[in-house]
């Protein structure tokens, strides 16, 4: 099995550009996460999908924040206009349900908005 | 959001010292799962623990689940070079199992 796969792996963007981040979750793997890291916050969920169907979005910073999940094998994260305070590592993780909880992290995408 | 303390924050052990990271709730979980994220990697799943009491290990790693179901450990024994990472504590409530606080992480350090 691949993992999860994200990409791209690093991104550099301008504030007030729009970036998207994209993600293929483990094949059958029933629900997917979206997460943040920094030095401050430590790892926050972002928003999370069961069945490709939106769950909790409550944590999403703002309205500059939006993810979509428009079939079981793709997921996209999407700021805009993105801003320094941006900055951090994105990981994308999928679990495969049927009783089973625990998590599997994409390799991360670290964004650096200038 | 909410951060769960992790403690300690950083540890530096010798190699062959033992070592463990304690995770505190103030509410009652449904099931507590253990994480450890490389230095420049991503979180892996270790284990998970679901049961009062419970303690599971996997070789030199021996992870505690205490009564009340609001606290956890994780301890080390012998630790390895190759045991250098941050280890997570990821917290999972009743109606929301699916959704984990991660804790603020304790950072390993082990030199020779």
């Amino acid at each position: 099995d691949a993992g999860v796969i994200q990409s791209p792996r690093h991104e550099v963007t301008e504030m007030g550009q729009e970036v998207t981040l994209r993600c293929k979750p483990i094949s059958g793997h029933d629900y997917l996460f979206w997460y943040r890291q920094t030095m401050m916050r430590g790892l926050e969920l972002l928003i999370y999908f069961n069945n490709n169907v939106p769950i909790d979005d409550s944590g999403m910073p703002e309205d500059r924040f939006s993810a979509k999940m428009p079939n079981a094998s793709f997921s996209t994260l999407k700021i805009q206009p993105s801003e320094p305070r941006d900055s951090a590592v994105y990981f994308c993780a999928s679990r495969p349900g049927q009783g089973r909880y625990e998590q599997y992290f994409g390799p991360g995408t670290r964004l650096t908005v200038t | 959001g909410q951060q769960v303390m992790q403690i300690p924050q950083y540890q530096h052990v010798q190699e062959g010292e033992d070592f463990t990271t304690y995770c505190n709730s103030s509410t009652t979980l449904s099931n507590i799962q253990w994480y450890k994220q490389r230095p420049g990697g991503h979180p892996v799943f270790l284990i998970q623990l679901v049961k009062s009491g419970e303690v599971k290990k996997q070789k030199r790693l021996t992870f505690q689940f205490g009564e009340a179901k609001k606290n956890s450990s994780l301890h080390i024994t012998a630790t390895q070079t190759t045991d250098v990472g941050t280890y997570f504590c990821a917290l999972g409530r009743a109606g929301t199992a699916s959704k984990l606080t991660f804790g603020t992480g304790t950072r390993l350090q082990v030199t020779l």
